[in-house]
């Protein structure tokens, strides 16, 4: 069955790189795009970034000086690399899954998500 | 940016009352909106895409309408279960963007 799992580190000094890794199932990236959202503690959530089925990425604007997603097909993982964090980057990262025939524009499957903290 | 306002931002309903959630897109999205529930401590779960199409294995009593800038996910017969927040998502545009979210509580 389709699964997606994220890890990496819960704490990460101000300043620092935060490296996380989507590690998928049930599905291949390569006809699948695998999207980033991240969530505030108690707030709502906010599109990270993307890797598009053919490798092709599309960032958050507000991010995209900060932000970089990289893929290995072969380990089925998506990587999400981003510096220069600051504390307003402490949220639960989710990765997640947009099938463009299926549900397009929409995520059907979801990651448990992983809480990072940005603090000294 | 498109900007999504949520409405309302809490909504307090009684078991078997029917409740709308809007939605409003700051320019047209074309039917590119999807409705999410999420309940504490979980991940969210998709519910509706391309405005009105319910998601497999969600409950039929869920359903989305809408066009242009308006869109809205009704709950007809407000069960338990149904507690949580709801947000809804364009992908019209990059960046793809999230409403500010409803919290439903069951009165």
């Amino acid at each position: 069955q389709v699964q997606l799992k994220e890890s990496g580190p819960g704490l990460v000094q101000p300043s620092q790189t935060l490296s996380l890794t989507c590690t998928v199932s049930g599905f291949s990236l390569t006809s699948n795009s695998v999207h980033w959202v991240r969530q505030p503690p108690g707030k709502g959530l906010e599109w990270v970034g993307a890797i598009w089925s053919g490798g092709s990425t599309d960032y958050n604007s507000a991010l995209k000086s900060r932000l970089s997603i990289s893929r290995d097909t072969s380990k089925s993982q998506v990587f999400l690399k981003m510096n220069s964090l600051q504390t307003e980057d402490t949220a639960i990262y989710f990765c997640t899954r947009s099938v463009l025939w299926v549900t397009p524009g929409a995520f059907d499957y979801w990651g448990q998500g992983v809480m990072v903290t940005v603090s000294s | 940016d498109i900007q999504m306002t949520q409405s309302p931002a809490s909504l307090s309903a009684s078991l078997g009352e029917t409740i709308s959630i809007e939605c409003l897109a700051s320019e047209g999205i074309s039917s590119y909106l999807a409705w999410y529930q999420q309940k504490p401590g979980k991940s969210p779960q998709l519910l509706i895409y391309g405005a009105n199409s319910l998601q497999a294995g969600v409950p039929s009593r869920f359903s989305g309408s809408g066009s242009g800038t308006q869109y809205s996910l009704k709950i007809s017969s407000m069960q338990p279960e149904d507690e949580g927040d709801y947000f809804c998502q364009q992908s019209y545009k990059f960046p793809w963007t999230f409403g500010g979210g409803t919290k439903l509580e069951l009165k």
